[in-house]
């Protein structure tokens, strides 16, 4: 089955206690991006991925790293969390990364920092 | 940077109402995507639409685009209670040419079909 993965669901740490959240696609897609969801603020794109070993910054790159070492998994990297990073996390990926291909997109992981 | 924003917020109809929400966005784009989400979940393509197309249907759906209005509507038709989920629609920059990776979506309309 086509799909984005994404591990944890749901994670509750706490501040400065550093985390990956991880994605993984099995459409071979080139384009891969994570987003964050916030109540009154919609999603907001956080990193993009247009192949492997080239990544660029979205909306609101602050406090988050990605690497993208190989085309299936875009790992996301909270190296110092604090609670403003409290949010749903979405990881999406597709063919080409043009705005007219259509994003696949994970299941979300709740993050909570405390 | 640019933002659809939808309007209503939120929406509550019976089922079988039609369900009309609307898309606003602040520049020029190339095309308008709606996406559904249900609660706490991934969001899910519903449809595309061109910057040089009025309109385009699919199934109960239909969106409309306004470009000298910069905005965007999705109706659907018939509405049944498991339609109840976040609707949104992302937009990009028309930067000459075909954009690549920044889509932005807007805050999404809340509709509730009650049964």
């Amino acid at each position: 089955e086509a799909q984005v993965t994404q591990n944890p669901r749901y994670l509750i740490t706490v501040t400065g206690k550093k985390l990956t959240v991880t994605c993984s696609q099995n459409m071979n897609h080139e384009y891969m991006s994570w987003y964050r969801q916030d109540p009154g603020l919609g999603l907001r794109q956080i990193y993009y991925s247009m192949n492997v070993e080239v990544t660029d910054k979205g909306d609101v790159p602050e406090g988050y790293k990605v690497s993208r070492k190989e085309k299936r998994n875009f790992p996301l990297i909270l190296e110092s969390p604090s609670p403003n990073q409290t949010s749903l996390y979405f990881c999406a990926s597709s063919y080409w990364g043009r705005t007219t291909d259509t994003q696949y997109f994970g299941p979300g992981t709740r993050l909570t920092v405390l | 940077s640019q933002q659809g924003e939808e309007d209503p917020q939120a929406l509550s109809i019976q089922e079988g109402e039609n369900a009309t929400m609307n898309c606003s966005y602040k520049t020029s784009i190339n095309n308008l995507q709606w996406y559904r989400q249900n609660s706490g979940r991934g969001l899910v393509h519903l449809i595309l639409i061109r910057s040089n197309e009025r309109e385009k249907h699919s199934g109960r759906l239909r969106v409309t685009l306004d470009t000298s209005k910069k905005s965007s509507s999705l109706l659907i038709t018939a509405s049944r209670a498991a339609d109840t989920a976040s609707y949104f629609c992302a937009t990009e920059y028309n930067a000459g040419g075909t954009s690549y990776g920044k889509l932005t979506f807007g805050q999404g309309t809340i509709l509730t079909v009650h049964p």
